[in-house]
């Protein structure tokens, strides 16, 4: 089956700890997204990647950082500089960038820390 | 990016039709319009998009209005498996790397 995985599910993180959030895709797209919500809130994106080995800032990049050494494999390390890391992270893909292509989004992986 | 405005919910009686309403009357010629939902604690789904004429699909139906500056979001017959958020979203051609979800509409599907 074709889609997009994250793991792990659940992260508990101490305070003042690096954890990298995992997201694998099989759909073959170029472009692969990290974004993050908060309870009650829409999206807010913290990176994108439209071509391997290629990544921009979102709107929320500060301490977090991202690498795309593979088109199917693009993790998110939260660090311990990012303030408030509890949250919701969302994983996406999609064909290529731009508003042509939809995105289609992992289960999702929620963070809390200690 | 342009704005969208939705009802904050709506609720529909199972196999019953819905219509999602959604305005944008600040959309640029280059804006797709797209929508997603999402359950509890799962990751948006991709629903369905278009440009300027109105599209089908397995899941859902897009109405755009003549002028561009609203559309509406129709789910032929409302199962429970539709209560979720519903977010109108708009895209532009070139430059729409994000999704900027707004409040969205709660839509309730009642037995």
């Amino acid at each position: 089956d074709g889609g997009i995985t994250q793991s792990p599910k659940y992260l508990f993180r101490k305070e003042g700890q690096n954890v990298t959030l995992s997201c694998e895709q099989n759909l073959n797209h170029d472009a692969m997204y990290w974004y993050r919500q908060d309870p009650g809130q829409g999206l807010r994106l913290i990176y994108y990647s439209q071509i391997v080995n290629d990544f921009q800032k979102g709107d929320i990049a500060e301490g977090y950082s991202v690498s795309r050494e593979k088109k199917e494999s693009f993790p998110l390390t939260v660090t311990s500089a990012q303030k408030n890391p509890t949250a919701f992270y969302l994983c996406a893909s999609s064909l290529g960038g731009g508003g042509r292509n939809e995105q289609f989004f992992g289960p999702g992986t929620r963070l809390t820390v200690l | 990016d342009a704005k969208t405005t939705q009802p904050n919910s709506m609720e529909s009686n199972e196999e019953e039709p819905v219509h999602l309403p959604c305005n944008h009357s600040t959309i640029s010629g280059t804006d797709y319009i797209h929508w997603y939902r999402q359950l509890p604690s799962q990751g948006p789904e991709y629903v369905i998009h278009g440009l300027t004429s109105n599209v089908n699909n397995r899941m859902a139906s897009l109405a755009i209005a003549e002028d561009r500056k609203s559309s509406t979001l129709i789910l032929h017959r409302a199962t429970l498996r539709d209560a979720a958020v519903y977010y109108c979203i708009l895209r532009d051609i070139l430059r729409g790397n994000k999704l900027t979800f707004g409040g969205g509409t709660r839509v309730l599907v009642k037995p």
